[in-house]
Protein backbone atom coordinates (compact mmCIF):
# COMPACT_ATOMS: atom_id res chain seq x y z
CA UNK A 1 0.00 0.00 0.00
CA UNK A 2 1.38 3.60 -0.75
CA UNK A 3 2.53 5.75 2.14
CA UNK A 4 4.77 8.20 2.96
CA UNK A 5 7.99 7.34 4.97
CA UNK A 6 9.34 8.88 7.78
CA UNK A 7 12.47 8.64 10.65
CA UNK A 8 10.53 6.86 13.38
CA UNK A 9 12.08 9.55 15.56
CA UNK A 10 14.47 13.00 15.50
CA UNK A 11 16.07 14.69 18.37
CA UNK A 12 17.32 17.79 18.16
CA UNK A 13 18.58 21.28 20.83
CA UNK A 14 16.21 24.37 21.33
CA UNK A 15 16.86 27.32 19.29
CA UNK A 16 18.26 25.09 16.58
CA UNK A 17 16.84 24.75 12.91
CA UNK A 18 15.46 21.08 12.46
CA UNK A 19 14.81 19.61 8.98
CA UNK A 20 12.30 16.64 9.38
CA UNK A 21 12.36 14.35 5.79
CA UNK A 22 9.69 12.46 4.64
CA UNK A 23 9.56 10.38 1.48
CA UNK A 24 6.63 10.10 -0.64
CA UNK A 25 7.91 8.16 -3.89
CA UNK A 26 4.26 7.36 -4.95
CA UNK A 27 3.15 10.83 -5.43
CA UNK A 28 0.67 11.61 -7.84
CA UNK A 29 1.09 14.99 -10.06
CA UNK A 30 -2.29 16.49 -7.93
CA UNK A 31 -1.15 15.05 -5.01
CA UNK A 32 -0.83 17.63 -2.11
CA UNK A 33 1.86 17.47 0.50
CA UNK A 34 0.78 18.13 4.09
CA UNK A 35 2.50 18.23 7.26
CA UNK A 36 0.27 18.06 10.80
CA UNK A 37 1.91 17.76 14.29
CA UNK A 38 0.10 16.30 17.26
CA UNK A 39 0.61 16.75 21.02
CA UNK A 40 -0.24 14.03 23.82
CA UNK A 41 -4.23 13.28 23.89
CA UNK A 42 -4.83 15.95 21.51
CA UNK A 43 -6.23 15.97 17.72
CA UNK A 44 -3.27 16.98 15.21
CA UNK A 45 -2.65 20.66 14.20
CA UNK A 46 -2.23 22.31 11.00
CA UNK A 47 1.61 23.27 10.10
CA UNK A 48 1.79 23.79 6.26
CA UNK A 49 1.02 22.24 3.13
CA UNK A 50 2.38 22.53 -0.73
CA UNK A 51 2.36 21.15 -4.07
CA UNK A 52 5.48 21.99 -5.97
CA UNK A 53 6.94 25.03 -5.02
CA UNK A 54 8.42 25.80 -1.76
CA UNK A 55 6.43 27.46 0.99
CA UNK A 56 6.81 29.39 4.05
CA UNK A 57 4.45 30.59 6.81
CA UNK A 58 5.04 32.01 10.75
CA UNK A 59 5.73 28.23 11.87
CA UNK A 60 7.75 26.71 8.79
CA UNK A 61 8.99 26.33 5.59
CA UNK A 62 8.50 23.07 3.33
CA UNK A 63 11.27 22.41 0.79
CA UNK A 64 9.58 20.18 -1.53
CA UNK A 65 12.42 18.11 -3.85
CA UNK A 66 12.20 18.67 -7.70
CA UNK A 67 10.51 15.17 -8.43
CA UNK A 68 8.23 15.82 -5.28
CA UNK A 69 9.17 12.32 -4.30
CA UNK A 70 10.58 13.75 -1.06
CA UNK A 71 10.13 16.88 1.02
CA UNK A 72 11.64 18.74 4.40
CA UNK A 73 9.50 20.63 7.23
CA UNK A 74 11.97 22.97 8.20
CA UNK A 75 11.54 24.62 11.72
CA UNK A 76 14.41 26.93 11.92
CA UNK A 77 14.73 27.63 15.49
CA UNK A 78 12.96 24.92 17.67
CA UNK A 79 11.49 25.44 20.82
CA UNK A 80 10.81 23.11 23.66
CA UNK A 81 6.98 23.56 22.19
CA UNK A 82 7.80 22.34 18.79
CA UNK A 83 7.78 19.19 21.07
CA UNK A 84 5.67 16.58 19.14
CA UNK A 85 4.72 13.89 16.27
CA UNK A 86 5.09 15.25 12.65
CA UNK A 87 3.38 13.63 10.30
CA UNK A 88 3.55 13.88 6.78
CA UNK A 89 0.15 13.54 4.52
CA UNK A 90 -0.61 13.52 0.63
CA UNK A 91 -4.06 14.20 0.11
CA UNK A 92 -5.31 12.68 -3.00
CA UNK A 93 -8.04 14.74 -4.75
CA UNK A 94 -11.10 15.02 -1.73
CA UNK A 95 -11.13 11.51 -0.21
CA UNK A 96 -7.84 10.14 -0.23
CA UNK A 97 -4.91 10.10 2.46
CA UNK A 98 -1.74 8.86 2.29
CA UNK A 99 0.44 8.99 5.55
CA UNK A 100 2.56 6.87 7.67
CA UNK A 101 4.20 6.20 10.97
CA UNK A 102 5.03 9.84 11.81
CA UNK A 103 8.16 11.03 13.48
CA UNK A 104 8.36 11.76 16.91
CA UNK A 105 10.49 14.93 17.45
CA UNK A 106 12.13 15.64 20.74
CA UNK A 107 13.46 18.75 21.40
CA UNK A 108 16.57 19.25 24.19
CA UNK A 109 17.27 22.65 26.36
CA UNK B 1 -10.28 29.80 12.18
CA UNK B 2 -12.11 26.83 11.23
CA UNK B 3 -12.32 24.40 13.91
CA UNK B 4 -14.04 20.57 14.30
CA UNK B 5 -15.84 19.86 17.41
CA UNK B 6 -15.69 16.30 18.46
CA UNK B 7 -17.82 14.85 21.29
CA UNK B 8 -17.44 13.72 23.82
CA UNK B 9 -13.85 14.16 24.76
CA UNK B 10 -13.81 11.21 27.06
CA UNK B 11 -16.13 7.97 27.40
CA UNK B 12 -16.19 5.17 30.10
CA UNK B 13 -18.34 1.85 28.99
CA UNK B 14 -19.18 -1.52 29.88
CA UNK B 15 -18.45 -3.71 27.67
CA UNK B 16 -21.39 -4.96 25.45
CA UNK B 17 -22.86 -1.19 24.83
CA UNK B 18 -22.37 0.88 21.81
CA UNK B 19 -21.06 4.27 22.09
CA UNK B 20 -21.31 6.86 19.57
CA UNK B 21 -18.81 9.43 18.49
CA UNK B 22 -19.89 12.48 17.49
CA UNK B 23 -17.91 14.97 14.82
CA UNK B 24 -19.16 18.65 13.65
CA UNK B 25 -17.71 20.90 11.28
CA UNK B 26 -18.33 24.50 13.12
CA UNK B 27 -17.78 26.91 10.26
CA UNK B 28 -17.86 24.95 7.19
CA UNK B 29 -19.11 22.34 5.55
CA UNK B 30 -17.14 19.21 4.84
CA UNK B 31 -18.70 16.42 2.06
CA UNK B 32 -16.26 14.20 3.38
CA UNK B 33 -14.63 13.57 7.13
CA UNK B 34 -12.19 10.99 7.76
CA UNK B 35 -12.02 8.60 11.33
CA UNK B 36 -8.66 7.41 13.22
CA UNK B 37 -7.78 5.35 15.76
CA UNK B 38 -4.92 5.60 17.83
CA UNK B 39 -3.33 3.28 20.67
CA UNK B 40 -1.00 4.86 23.20
CA UNK B 41 2.67 5.59 21.81
CA UNK B 42 1.19 4.36 18.23
CA UNK B 43 0.75 6.41 14.92
CA UNK B 44 -2.52 7.61 13.69
CA UNK B 45 -4.59 4.87 12.07
CA UNK B 46 -6.82 5.85 9.49
CA UNK B 47 -10.37 3.56 10.04
CA UNK B 48 -12.54 5.35 7.26
CA UNK B 49 -13.25 7.84 5.04
CA UNK B 50 -17.39 9.17 5.73
CA UNK B 51 -19.21 10.72 2.97
CA UNK B 52 -22.14 12.53 3.37
CA UNK B 53 -25.17 10.83 2.12
CA UNK B 54 -23.64 8.20 1.20
CA UNK B 55 -22.26 4.96 2.40
CA UNK B 56 -18.57 5.66 4.04
CA UNK B 57 -15.02 4.04 2.75
CA UNK B 58 -13.12 1.30 5.13
CA UNK B 59 -9.69 0.78 5.11
CA UNK B 60 -8.85 -3.22 5.10
CA UNK B 61 -9.10 -4.69 8.17
CA UNK B 62 -12.20 -1.87 10.22
CA UNK B 63 -14.78 -3.76 10.35
CA UNK B 64 -17.87 -2.09 9.40
CA UNK B 65 -20.48 -3.65 11.12
CA UNK B 66 -18.64 -2.74 14.10
CA UNK B 67 -17.44 0.58 13.75
CA UNK B 68 -20.77 2.24 11.92
CA UNK B 69 -20.77 5.71 10.72
CA UNK B 70 -22.89 8.34 9.62
CA UNK B 71 -22.78 11.22 7.83
CA UNK B 72 -26.44 12.71 7.13
CA UNK B 73 -25.33 16.27 6.72
CA UNK B 74 -23.23 18.38 5.37
CA UNK B 75 -21.47 19.78 9.02
CA UNK B 76 -22.11 16.07 11.37
CA UNK B 77 -19.97 12.64 11.20
CA UNK B 78 -21.03 9.95 13.91
CA UNK B 79 -18.58 7.11 14.51
CA UNK B 80 -20.77 4.55 16.73
CA UNK B 81 -18.25 1.77 17.93
CA UNK B 82 -20.90 -1.26 18.99
CA UNK B 83 -21.05 -3.89 21.15
CA UNK B 84 -17.42 -3.04 22.46
CA UNK B 85 -15.29 -4.96 24.03
CA UNK B 86 -11.67 -3.76 26.06
CA UNK B 87 -9.53 -4.35 22.92
CA UNK B 88 -11.90 -1.23 21.27
CA UNK B 89 -10.01 1.08 23.80
CA UNK B 90 -8.55 3.43 22.33
CA UNK B 91 -8.10 7.36 20.84
CA UNK B 92 -10.28 8.17 18.42
CA UNK B 93 -10.36 11.19 16.16
CA UNK B 94 -11.88 12.86 13.55
CA UNK B 95 -11.06 15.31 10.55
CA UNK B 96 -13.21 17.49 8.43
CA UNK B 97 -11.57 19.50 5.55
CA UNK B 98 -13.72 22.28 3.59
CA UNK B 99 -15.27 21.70 -0.09
CA UNK B 100 -12.07 22.93 -2.43
CA UNK B 101 -9.19 21.53 -3.66
CA UNK B 102 -6.17 23.14 -1.66
CA UNK B 103 -8.17 23.21 1.56
CA UNK B 104 -6.24 21.87 4.59
CA UNK B 105 -7.59 18.97 7.23
CA UNK B 106 -9.08 20.20 10.37
CA UNK B 107 -8.59 18.17 13.34
CA UNK B 108 -11.37 17.01 16.75
CA UNK B 109 -9.70 17.30 19.43
CA UNK B 110 -10.30 13.07 20.34
CA UNK B 111 -12.40 10.84 21.94
CA UNK B 112 -10.35 8.58 24.71
CA UNK B 113 -12.47 5.63 24.87
CA UNK B 114 -12.58 2.90 27.51
CA UNK B 115 -14.35 0.03 27.75
CA UNK B 116 -14.11 -2.08 31.08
Amino acid sequence: DAKTTQPNSMESNEEEPVHLPCNHSTISGTDYIHWYRQLPSQGPEYVIHGLTSNVNNRMASLAIAEDRKSSTLILHRATLRDAAVYYCILIQGAQKLVFGQGTRLTINP
Amino acid sequence: GAVVSQHPSWVICKSGTSVKIECRSLDFQATTMFWYRQFPKQSLMLMATSNEGSKATYEQGVEKDKFLINHASLTLSTLTVTSAHPEDSSFYICSARPTGKNEKLFFGSGTQLSVL
